[in-house]
């Protein structure tokens, strides 16, 4: 049950470029999606998040936008730093059906290279 | 900076013995969750509890899963049967409100089953 897919599961920068990371989902009832960061031997970290209200939600390098039409959302980093280097975990949930329920894509390995 | 610590790291067992994964989550939180990623696939809801109840859980917590908060810190997750594909990274989250985007996780416990 593939609700929320990622289709790259890795991607490799150069440092100073711009990332962007890749999300699909298919249920039309999720109304919030997140992007969590995860490095080797570490929970999943919460990144940035935005409502289906909103197509566009910026915080520092990070920007995360939102085609509902397409049901698509995307992870911008710019500019893309080593320390970004991990596994990008896109997120959705049905904040109208009353769940904190996250479903979760299987991840993208970011690796930026100095 | 608060933070959610589960015990063990690492735990070895053999297919048909209990384990309990043990987590403490961040002591003003109300809202607890356990989440599985079994390797290479993706961060899976399993349960949510809050207020001493299950609130949801997933079809993957049979009742072969049970969820406890003993005292006032520890939120424990056992197997009472563990077979070969509970072998998974087990992830404790919590949140102080409910909200999904609130959820911090801890760094998880590796269970092999053998």
């Amino acid at each position: 049950d593939q609700q929320v897919k990622q289709n790259s599961p890795s991607l490799s920068v150069q440092e100073g470029r711009i990332s962007i990371l890749n999300c699909d989902y298919t249920n039309s009832m999720f109304d919030y999606f997140l992007w969590y960061k995860k490095y080797p031997a570490e929970g999943p970290t919460f990144l940035i998040s935005i409502s289906s209200i909103k197509d566009k939600n910026e915080d520092g390098r990070f920007t995360v936008f939102l085609n509902k039409s397409a049901k698509h959302l995307s992870l911008h980093i710019v500019p893309s730093q080593p320390g970004d280097s991990a596994v990008y975990f896109c997120a959705a949930l049905n904040y109208g059906g009353a769940t904190n329920k996250l479903i979760f894509g299987t991840g993208t390995l970011l690796a930026v290279q100095p | 900076e608060p933070e959610v610590t589960q015990t063990p790291s690492h735990q070895v067992t053999q297919m048909g013995q209990e384990v309990i994964l043990r987590c403490v989550p961040i002591s003003n939180h109300l809202y607890f969750y356990w989440y599985r990623q079994i390797l290479g696939q993706k961060v899976e809801f399993l349960v949510s509890f809050y207020n001493n109840e299950i609130s949801e859980k997933s079809e993957i917590f049979d009742d072969q899963f049970s969820v406890e908060r003993p005292d006032g810190s520890n939120f424990t997750l056992k197997i009472r049967s563990t077979k070969l594909e509970d072998s998974a990274m087990y992830f404790c989250a919590s949140s102080e409100v409910d909200r999904g985007d609130e959820q911090f996780f801890g760094p998880g416990t590796r269970l092999t089953v053998l």
